[in-house]
């Protein structure tokens, strides 16, 4: 069964940083391109980041470019998100996603991990 | 970035009704066009595919069309489970950009 699980969300002060981990299993994770999407509050789903299987090509929304750095472990079956210079903007839950094999939609999301950022 | 915009962005609807939910992209994404139901406190739910396809697992009243820049979301039969908001996202291009949501309540 795949899945997909996130963890290390938190309250964090403005200024300060965060690292998410996303830890998946029940599939071939090198194969799979995996995004980070999060959600503030109440609004919609806005992407933020995403990385290719072998960790060597990366992508970032303009509001996070220089702040938020993807990486992934393959040995370890493990997205992270490093989230540095945290705003109050930053506040949301985020979820990995993976991209389906045979098209280009989010098949399989991890259950969200809430990131506060405030004094 | 391509914008995506759903219409409406709220509804009500009862039991039984068909319903229609549109998505506009800013410019040209082929059939590059998901859908996904997301329920209070709950992750995305992937529906559509590639505008059309629908995504195993997904009972048939679901059903999408379109192709370039307009595209449209069906329910055939709305039931009680399918009350949730809806979003499109096109995947034709980076940045990914979601649609603002439709949500579908009871009426």
């Amino acid at each position: 069964e795949v899945q997909l699980v996130e963890s290390g969300g938190g309250l964090v002060q403005p200024g300060g940083s965060l690292r998410l981990s996303c830890a998946a299993s029940g599939f071939t994770f090198r194969s799979y391109w995996i995004h980070w999407v999060r959600q503030p509050p109440g609004k919609g789903l806005v992407w933020v980041s995403r990385i290719n299987g072998d960790g060597s090509s990366t992508d970032y929304a303009d509001s996070v470019k220089g702040r938020f750095t993807i990486s992934r472990d393959n040995a370890k079956y493990t997205l992270y998100l490093q989230m540095d210079s945290l705003r109050a903007e930053d506040t949301a839950v985020y979820y990995c996603a993976r991209v389906s094999a045979y098209s280009y939609g989010f098949d399989y999301w991890g259950q969200g991990t809430l990131v506060t950022v405030s004094s | 970035d391509i914008r995506m915009t759903q219409s409406p962005s709220s509804l009500s609807a009862s039991v039984g009704d068909r319903l229609i939910i549109t998505c506009r992209a800013s410019q040209s994404i082929s059939s590059y066009l998901n859908w996904y139901q997301q329920k209070p406190g709950k992750a995305p739910n992937l529906l559509i595919y590639a505008a059309s396809s629908l995504q195993s697992g997904v009972p048939s009243r679901f059903s999408g069309s379109g192709s370039g820049t307009d595209f449209t979301l069906t329910i055939s039969s709305l039931q009680p489970e399918d009350f949730a908001t809806y979003y499109c996202q096109q995947s034709y291009s980076t940045p990914v950009t979601f649609g603002q949501g439709t949500k579908v309540e009871i009426k």
